[in-house]
């Protein structure tokens, strides 16, 4: 089957750096995605990684591993703005995205 | 009209009513698809259209249909809404279904049915 997980919610203090974890089976592999979701909004594109290593852009940094599955977002100096769902969306054989339930991300002053 | 529109924001549905919920894009975007979004789930795709005239079931598709008669609409209809489908559902579109085509959404549709 298809599958995307994600922890459910992480803390984490302003001005810190985060990552947050995505491990993925799809049937086939076209991608990994990752969008942000604030509370009661659509969720916006973040990232696109279809080949191994880090995409580094801006504050946010995603990095993907084929081999293991696995991919993480990387978000450095928080800023309370940054609190807000993070998904992580698998592209399968056919481009469509598996989607996880979200990350949670709490941010502390 | 700037991105994609929904509507409407929210609706009350006694079930058993047929609902449709409206969607329109203004990016020229060949590719349009439907989610609904449960709380602990992931977006669950409903159905999508690679481009005008052509649609596609996808996750889970029993309850719904859409029609993709021009580039820019694509509307979602319940015929008889149950219970189960109270969910918030969210219209989005990409450029083509490929691999790197980032999905684009609307603001979503909250559907609650009694």
């Amino acid at each position: 089957g298809q599958n995307i997980d994600q922890p459910t919610e992480m803390t984490a203090t302003e001005g810190a750096i985060v990552q947050i974890n995505c491990t993925y089976q799809t049937s086939g592999f076209n991608g990994l995605f990752w969008y942000q979701q604030h509370a009661g909004e659509a969720p916006t594109f973040l990232s696109y990684n279809v080949l191994d290593g880090l995409e580094e852009k801006g504050r946010f940094s995603s990095f993907l591993s084929r081999s293991k599955g696995y991919s993480y977002l990387l978000l450095k100096e928080l800023q309370m703005k940054d609190s807000a769902s993070y998904l992580c969306a698998g592209a399968d054989s056919n481009y469509q995205l598996i989607w996880g339930a979200g990350t949670k991300l709490i941010i502390k002053p | 009209i700037a991105g994609i529109t929904q509507a409407p924001t929210s609706q009350i549905l006694a079930a058993g009513r047929r609902m449709t919920l409206r969607c329109t894009q203004d990016m020229r975007h060949n590719a349009m698809y439907w989610y609904r979004q449960d709380l602990g789930l992931g977006l669950r795709l409903i159905h999508y259209s690679n481009t005008a005239g052509t649609t596609g079931k996808g996750e889970v598709p029993d309850g719904y249909s859409v029609s993709r008669a021009n580039t820019d609409d694509f509307p979602l209809t319940l015929a008889s809404a149950v219970p189960s489908q109270t969910s918030v559902y969210f219209c989005a579109s990409s450029d083509s279904i490929g691999s790197s085509n980032e999905q684009f959404f609307g603001p979503g549709t909250r559907l609650t049915v009694l």
